[in-house]
């Protein structure tokens, strides 16, 4: 029972153009999201996060969106940048005591020079 | 300031054997967790210690067990490894419970291959 999914395992796109990963989730108790990038041979990089009580969250060239109802969040990357790419996870949790991180399975992005 | 450090970097077992890894947190976080992350997967939650006691656990069976240590340091023990077991093994660490205040900051794992 996969909670957080991705369900595009790639996305390619040219530099400077806009990158959006999308991430759908099921379960409702989840009240904030985050995403991480993982370049090979290191852990996963905190990139940005949302609380649910937020619909968007800029950072820089990365802003998430949350869509509550459709239990939807996206990611926009503007402009792509080569470096940019890497492995992307969603991931989503609750606040309190015992909560975790629940990832969903991550997205190649791969940004043409 | 030091980030989070995993040993050793790879790791060869068989069937059967016993298994640990190591996790150094970042300085002054008190949280640890640890992840499993299999060839095209996302990393899956397998147990968070707090204060040296465990604190929420993933659905993994018991052979997988840890400790934390007064320094913060960590361990991750596996007994009786089978196949399935290969995977990357990511340690985070985290000042308090994992929330949307607190960021998790992750080591570069261990790659552990069970024959």
């Amino acid at each position: 029972d996969q909670q957080v999914k991705q369900n595009s395992p790639s996305l390619s796109v040219q530099e400077g153009r806009i990158s959006i990963l999308n991430c759908d989730y099921t379960n409702s108790m989840f009240d904030y999201f985050l995403w991480y990038k993982k370049y090979p041979a290191e852990g996963p990089t905190f990139l940005i996060s949302i609380s649910s009580i937020k619909d968007k969250n800029e950072d820089g060239r990365f802003t998430v969106f949350l869509n509550k109802s459709a239990k939807h969040l996206s990611l926009h990357i503007v402009p792509s940048q080569p470096g940019d790419s890497a492995v992307y996870f969603c991931a989503a949790s609750y606040t309190g005591a015992n909560s975790k991180l629940t990832f969903g399975k991550g997205i190649t992005l791969s940004v043409r020079p | 300031e030091t980030g989070v450090t995993q040993s050793p970097t790879h790791l060869i077992k068989t069937r059967g054997q016993q298994v640990t890894l190591r996790c150094s947190s970042q300085s002054g976080h008190n949280t640890v967790s640890w992840y499993q992350q299999a060839l095209g997967q996302g990393p899956q939650f397998i147990f968070q210690y707090y204060r040296e006691e465990e604190n929420g656990r993933g659905n993994f069976p018991p052979r997988f067990s840890g400790l934390q240590f007064p320094n913060y340091s960590s361990e991750l023990n596996v007994n009786a490894l089978e196949l399935d077991d290969s995977a990357l093994y990511l340690c985070a660490s985290s000042l308090g419970w994992v929330s949307v205040y607190n960021e998790q900051f992750f080591g570069p794992g261990t790659r552990l291959t069970v024959l």
